[in-house]
């Protein structure tokens, strides 16, 4: 019955390769987010999503595409990978709201280490 | 540049004692959240306070919040072991299509017993 979810928990590859990250919450929010939480703890927004609709995109790479399958799902794949993506992946929920921020549900994280 | 930024970077006490985290951020905000992580974990939500709102307690937390300095402040009274983890101050920022949350830097905090 875990809230938010991610598969897989730990993802170690080669630099070039393209890999996935899976995310889906039970929790029937609209919004989900993808962050990046580098080496020093720095928790940075990738993506946000509403009701499948892509609606924050910030400065992130091409290689970087986000898919969301269904409102329950936001799926990241990266492309050609490089050493600068070994990162811990977060993927978080929360409720709909046009005036201010909700509470956000964190999954419990994807640690990807790119050698 | 980071909208949030907790001081201090890293804080350590003895069990029972109290923890003060700070946060400043930039910009006008609707309202400021405070998140904890424990290592290997991911965030859990600890308190939101609002802009229109001075000081918010829940269980042994304490938030203030003074908007004309643009900073907060997390108050951990009677600190456990069980407290150590990082904590993460949280505002939000309009963009075009909805609200991205911008976290601070954290602050780790270390629990002795």
């Amino acid at each position: 019955d875990t809230a938010v979810s991610q598969t897989p928990k730990y993802l170690v590859t080669q630099m070039g390769n393209d890999k996935s990250i899976k995310c889906e919450q039970n929790l029937g929010h609209d919004t989900m987010y993808w962050y990046k939480q580098d080496s020093k703890k720095f928790l940075k927004i990738m993506f946000s999503y509403n009701n499948k609709e892509l609606i924050i995109n910030e400065t992130v790479p091409n290689r970087f595409s986000p898919k969301s399958p269904d409102k329950a799902h936001l799926n990241l794949h990266i492309n050609s990978l490089e050493l600068g993506d070994s990162a811990v992946y977060f993927c978080a929920s929360s409720p709909f709201n046009q005036r201010v921020q909700e509470t956000q549900y964190f999954g419990p994280g994807t640690r990807l280490l790119v050698l | 540049s980071q909208q949030g930024e907790e001081d201090p970077q890293a804080l350590s006490i003895q069990e029972g004692e109290n923890a003060t985290m700070n946060c400043s951020y930039k910009t006008s905000i609707n309202n400021l959240q405070w998140y904890r992580q424990n290592s290997g974990r991911g965030l859990v939500h600890l308190i939101l306070i609002r802009s229109n709102e001075r000081e918010k307690h829940s269980g042994r937390l304490r938030v203030t919040l003074d908007t004309s300095k643009k900073s907060s402040s997390l108050l951990i009274t009677a600190s456990r072991a069980a407290d150590t983890a990082s904590y993460f101050c949280a505002t939000d920022a309009k963009g075009t299509g909805g609200f991205k949350t911008i976290f601070g830097a954290g602050t780790r905090l270390f629990v002795k017993a």
